[in-house]
């Protein structure tokens, strides 16, 4: 699975959008970008895939780069709830995952 | 729809003795898989499972660790004679993994081991 590049901290005010930046310039052309979070002493929880096209659920965007070496991944809305480290992952469509050191997002008042 | 549980969720032991964990994976989900996470570090791949065949085992996963999976359904976990390194987060997975399909794998909220 290619090696993904995140900062290890960031810091959002409540209400406004949370941008968090993933590199990944090795990545083929068969793997998929995947973001979970982890809560602190919870277990890491499912957010949002995509391949190339951007994507969007209940809880965020997925903005993959037209060459597909970097991605965003946006909260539109942050809460204080948010606070969590954001891993992001690249990998084939199914197997094991492989968890980098992730992003500390801190969502303040 | 319950989610992955895992039992028990704290577990302190000695060192030197033998513990068990279990995992219920979603119903139906015939992948199940086990991650350990360490402090400060994010979860790192032990073995998995689909249905009853145990597919990948990780070189993490030592000659003190066995996993099980009899029926397709729970999987535990065992550590033999803890070692203090075996202090982490033991963590459960499981997903509905087909054919061709884009695996999300939904955690359970972990075990927490303490060996002293």
């Amino acid at each position: 699975d290619a090696k993904t590049t995140q900062p290890p901290s960031m810091d959002c005010a409540e209400g406004r959008a949370a941008n968090l930046p993933c590199n990944h310039s090795t990545i083929s052309g068969n793997e998929y970008v995947y973001w979970y979070r982890q809560i602190h002493s919870q277990g890491p929880q499912y957010i949002i895939h995509g391949l190339k096209n951007n994507e969007t659920n209940e809880m965020a965007s997925l903005i993959i780069t037209e060459d597909r070496k970097s991605s965003t991944l946006i909260l539109p809305h942050a809460t204080l709830r948010d606070t969590a480290v954001y891993y992001c992952i690249v990998r084939v469509a199914n197997g094991k995952l492989t968890f980098g050191q992730g992003t500390i997002l801190t969502v303040h008042p | 729809d319950t989610g992955v549980s895992q039992n028990p969720r704290h577990k302190i032991t000695k060192r030197g003795q033998n513990v068990t964990f279990r995992c219920d994976p979603i119903s139906e989900h015939n992948r199940l898989y086990w991650y350990r996470q360490t402090l400060g570090q994010g979860p790192e791949f032990l073995t998995y499972f689909q249905n009853e065949a145990q597919l990948e085992k990780s070189r993490l996963l030592s000659d003190r660790f066995s996993a099980e999976r009899p029926k397709g359904s729970f999987s535990t976990l065992e550590i033999q004679r803890t070692e203090q390194g075996d202090s982490a987060m033991y963590l459960c997975a499981s997903s509905p993994r087909t054919s061709g399909y884009q695996e999300t794998q939904y955690f359970g909220p972990g075990t927490r081991l303490l060996v002293l």
